[in-house]
């Protein structure tokens, strides 16, 4: 089990406005950046967000990231049908000393 | 344009060692702390390894430490994991990805994978 937390799954509609949420601790999202990934099943992960809320050239400003205390959210506006896919957290830990991810949303699109 | 291509996968039988590499092109490769994140079938991503970019420092999983080992060629633009003591659990698709200068976490280019399978 993972020492970041996140839903199983969400669903939005079509043009809906999505959250999913990522939970940790002091020694990781409380002291660490957070990056969030989207996997398409059958394809590489692709970095959608980096040092909590900074967007990588190419990815939509539909997407966006926060961070508060121990926890952070990627929201997805204007919900679209290519955006069915996997989303992971990830984050530092001290203790660790290493990279922790969380255990993946299936974000299906209705 | 930043690539990263994975080789070394196969089927090895439990306790039998692998390597996989990967090769790099489209960046100054010594600068950027590299990394190998796993996923086994159907489940989610595992980071297993990162090593640092000009000082080479090492970091490894709990699941994998004592049995991995990363290393890193910057005149070559290679980074490899030697494999020992497999289990049938470490069975998954392995990706190479490129981290920050700074931070590991900050994975912004991942390879295609490559899959190990560790069966008898």
């Amino acid at each position: 089990q993972s020492l970041v937390t996140q839903p199983l799954s969400a669903s939005g509609t079509p043009g809906q406005r999505v959250t999913i949420s990522c939970s940790g601790g002091s020694s990781n999202i409380g002291s660490s950046f957070v990056y969030w990934y989207q996997q398409v099943p059958g394809t590489a992960p692709r970095l959608l967000i980096y040092e909590n809320d900074q967007r990588p050239s190419g990815v939509p400003d539909r997407f966006s990231g926060s961070k508060s205390g121990t926890s952070a959210s990627l929201a997805i506006s204007g919900l679209r049908s290519e955006d069915e896919a996997d989303y992971y957290c990830a984050t530092w830990d001290d203790s660790l000393r290493g990279l922790v991810i969380g255990g993946g949303t299936k974000l299906t699109v209705l | 344009e930043v690539q990263l291509l994975e080789s070394g996968g196969g089927l090895v039988q439990p306790g039998g060692s692998l390597r996989l590499s990967c090769a790099a092109s489209g960046f100054t490769f010594n600068r950027y702390i590299m990394s190998w994140v796993r996923q086994a079938p159907g489940k989610g991503l595992e980071w297993v390894t990162g090593i640092g970019g000009s000082d080479g420092h090492t970091y490894y999983a709990d699941s994998v430490k004592g049995r991995f080992s990363i290393s890193r060629d910057n005149s070559e633009q290679t980074v490899s994991v030697q494999m020992n003591n497999l289990r049938v659990e470490d069975t998954a698709i392995y990706y190479c990805a490129k981290g920050g200068t700074f931070h590991l976490g900050e994975l912004s280019v991942w390879g295609q994978g490559t899959l190990v399978t560790v069966s008898s």
